[in-house]
């Protein structure tokens, strides 16, 4: 088993659409909780980090954490085309203070249509 | 504030070949970590450095290797090269508070084709 889950997608929906990505993870140790976009050819843009459960409201973006379940989520409300892009969570240790050591979801693939 | 800049971009060498990538951090970061990312495997974390000492490795062989200046600039380095080391090998750059890495900004990435 994997120690990150992350359904590859594609997701494909509708322009305003509200979009839900979820990751399961394994490790229970996992304390710091990420999600990156990545646009086609670019780097990962970092788009919400949340510290244990929870959950997190940024703008269109919520994360929420559930520890007890080993499972997080991002929604993506109103979605906008320009939200077309691959997901990825991420999640790290907090062992010897290091965040170095991310591990990664291998991401979802969404596609807002205008 | 500039933002996590690797070089170059695009490089494609031959097998049996080494590369060197560069990695500027963010102004005021102190920790740069190494991840390559390909379809198969996604992302897969290579290793970490702060204040020039490696902190973390992750499971690769021993071709790939790194170091980071006192600047805290960052390069990584693969010797003989093989088509599999054909990925997206990204740099991310973070800061410390007390004893924690701050949140992970990525570089666009350095494309490299083995041929």
């Amino acid at each position: 088993q994997k120690e990150v889950e992350q359904d590859p997608g594609p997701l494909s929906v509708p322009e305003g659409a509200i979009v839900s990505l979820n990751c399961t993870y394994s490790n229970s140790a996992f304390q710091y909780f990420m999600w990156y976009r990545q646009y086609s050819r670019k780097g990962p843009e970092l788009l919400m980090y949340t510290y244990s459960s929870g959950n997190k409201e940024d703008g269109r973006f919520t994360a929420q954490v559930d520890k007890s379940s080993k499972y997080i989520s991002l929604f993506i409300r109103d979605s906008q085309p320009s939200d077309s892009a691959t997901y990825l969570c991420a999640m790290s240790l907090n062992y010897g203070g290091s965040q170095g050591n991310l591990i990664f979801g291998k991401g979802t693939k969404l596609s807002v249509k205008p | 504030k500039a933002g996590v800049t690797q070089t170059p971009r695009y490089l494609i060498k031959t097998r049996g070949q080494q590369v060197t990538l560069s990695c500027s951090p963010i102004s005021g970061h102190r920790s740069v970590s190494w991840y390559q990312q390909t379809p198969g495997q996604g992302l897969q974390f290579l290793f970490e450095y702060f204040s020039e000492t490696q902190r973390n490795k992750g499971n690769f062989p021993g071709r790939f290797s790194g170091r980071q200046f006192s600047n805290s600039r960052s390069e990584m380095n693969v010797s003989t090269l093989e088509l599999g080391d054909s990925a997206l090998y990204l740099c991310a750059s973070s800061d410390r508070r007390g004893a924690m890495n701050t949140e992970a900004f990525f570089g666009q990435g350095t494309r490299l084709t083995v041929v």
